[in-house]
């Protein structure tokens, strides 16, 4: 069945390392989204990318890495230059283009530095 | 900065009453506001969304209000089931901004039975 797969579901870093999340989709959408989710902040745009080969950052881009060599994965890499990475990573997908797309979400990743 | 607003942070609800969530925003560039919702431990799942060329739009028990001149749309949930309890989050999305949502900060909303 077509969705977002996210793994693992949960994932433990040590300090300094780095870190990569998961995020297949097979509903042939072009536009991929990292966000990440605190407590009472919502969730915020990590990266995007509307098509392969090509990314944009979000508003908290700072610490993360994302690439796009496929259309149907988009792996997000928490670096150790992000401070506080303990958080709930969600990975969605759209179409894209302007027409009225709902956006995808996976199950979610929570991250815990030990 | 925060583009889009919700409120109440957290709602309780008795069963069979009205759930109201407001969200306000400030950029005009918005075009598509949807309504997620969140159980615990999940991704969101879109429950409802609207365009700024409609007023409302009802969907079973849930209906958006939208006015489009305050910049403000809410949330109406009609006869709250318990099993409506769970976070939700209002968005915008600015389609010439690689129709990224900005989300508000989401209400947690519990129905008492």
């Amino acid at each position: 069945d077509g969705g977002i797969t996210q793994s693992p579901k949960y994932l433990f870093r040590k300090e300094g390392q780095n870190v990569t999340l998961s995020c297949e989709q097979n509903l042939n959408h072009d536009a991929m989204y990292w966000y990440r989710q605190d407590p009472g902040q919502g969730l915020r745009l990590i990266y995007y990318s509307q098509i392969v080969n090509d990314f944009q950052k979000g508003d908290i881009a700072e610490g993360y890495s994302v690439s796009r060599e496929k259309k149907e994965s988009f792996p997000l890499t928490v670096t150790s230059a992000q401070k506080n990475p303990t958080a709930f990573y969600l990975c969605a997908s759209s179409i894209g283009g302007h027409l009225n797309t709902e956006a995808f979400f996976g199950q979610g990743t929570r991250l815990t530095v030990v | 900065q925060q583009q889009v607003k919700q409120s109440p942070q957290s709602l309780i609800v008795q069963k069979g009453g009205i759930s109201i969530i407001n969200c306000a925003y400030e950029n005009t560039a918005f075009d598509y506001f949807p309504w997620y919702q969140q159980f615990p431990g999940k991704g969101p799942a879109l429950l409802i969304a609207i365009r700024p060329d409609v007023s409302e739009k009802k969907e079973g028990r849930f209906t958006i209000s939208f006015n489009k001149s305050a910049k403000q749309f809410s949330l109406h949930i009609m006869d709250s089931q318990p099993g409506d309890s769970a976070t939700y989050f209002c968005a915008a999305r600015q389609a010439n901004a690689g129709n990224m949502l900005t989300f508000g900060g989401g209400t947690r909303l519990m129905v008492k039975p």
